[in-house]
């Protein structure tokens, strides 16, 4: 059983640019969580989606968007990159809204130069 | 509002010792606590899970964390560090209901020397 994939592992991107991160949830999860963890810190909560809606938002401008396909899977999208916006992105799963457990992905590294 | 502290961002013990993380949550009502460990360029394990059950929680690989609600605290221990130990461990807590998203702690980064 694959359990969450994120792609792509590594990418760098110039300040300004867009950038769109993909994450498949674990087999019969429906609930997509994305975390933004910069170096040295603890993941920091972006949104999560759930039934292909956002349903809760951390504190991150509105630069951040997501989306949630039929499939469950998702992206992040980050629009106007700051060097700031260099970090670890992670995708956590889970099977609904309620459930305790999250599972995470690998996780995409992205820097910003 | 809900946070997570853990004390420490490095600890070094020797291989054999006694391995103790200590975290501590606050919020009004005792949240959801967890324990995930993260190796180099690897994303997050989860270790082990308190969910209002049992408060002495056994997870994988030989580690426990006590629940204990006078103290606010969801400390990690294991009895006898292995060299395979060593990485990042995080503590998260979630609310039991209302808001689902996790709320880590900064880390505390496990040395274990030979």
């Amino acid at each position: 059983d694959a359990g969450v994939t994120q792609s792509p592992t590594h990418l760098i991107k110039t300040r300004g640019q867009q950038v769109t991160l993909r994450c498949s949830p674990k087999s019969g999860h429906d609930t997509v969580s994305w975390y933004q963890q910069a170096l040295g810190q603890g993941p920091q909560f972006i949104f999560q989606y759930y039934e292909e809606e956002e349903r809760q938002r951390g504190n991150f401008p509105d630069r951040f968007s997501g989306h949630q396909f039929p499939n469950y899977s998702s992206e992040l999208n980050v629009n106007a990159l700051l060097l700031g916006d260099s970090a670890l992105y992670l995708c956590a799963s889970s099977l609904s809204q309620t459930n305790t457990e999250a599972f995470f992905g690998q996780g995409t590294r992205l820097t910003v130069v | 509002a809900q946070s997570v502290t853990q004390l420490g961002s490095h600890v070094s013990v020797s291989e054999g010792a006694l391995v103790l993380l200590r975290c501590n949550y606050s919020s009004s009502v005792p949240p959801y606590l967890f324990w995930y460990v993260q190796y180099p360029n690897q994303g997050l394990q989860l270790l082990l899970k308190y969910t209002s059950a049992a408060t002495l929680v056994k997870g994988i690989n030989g580690f426990e964390a006590e629940f204990k609600k006078s103290e606010t605290s969801f400390h990690l221990t294991k009895p006898s560090a292995h060299m395979s130990d060593a990485a990042e461990y995080f503590c998260a807590a979630r609310r039991q209901s209302g808001t689902y998203k996790y709320i880590f702690g900064t880390g505390t980064r496990l040395k274990v020397l030979a």
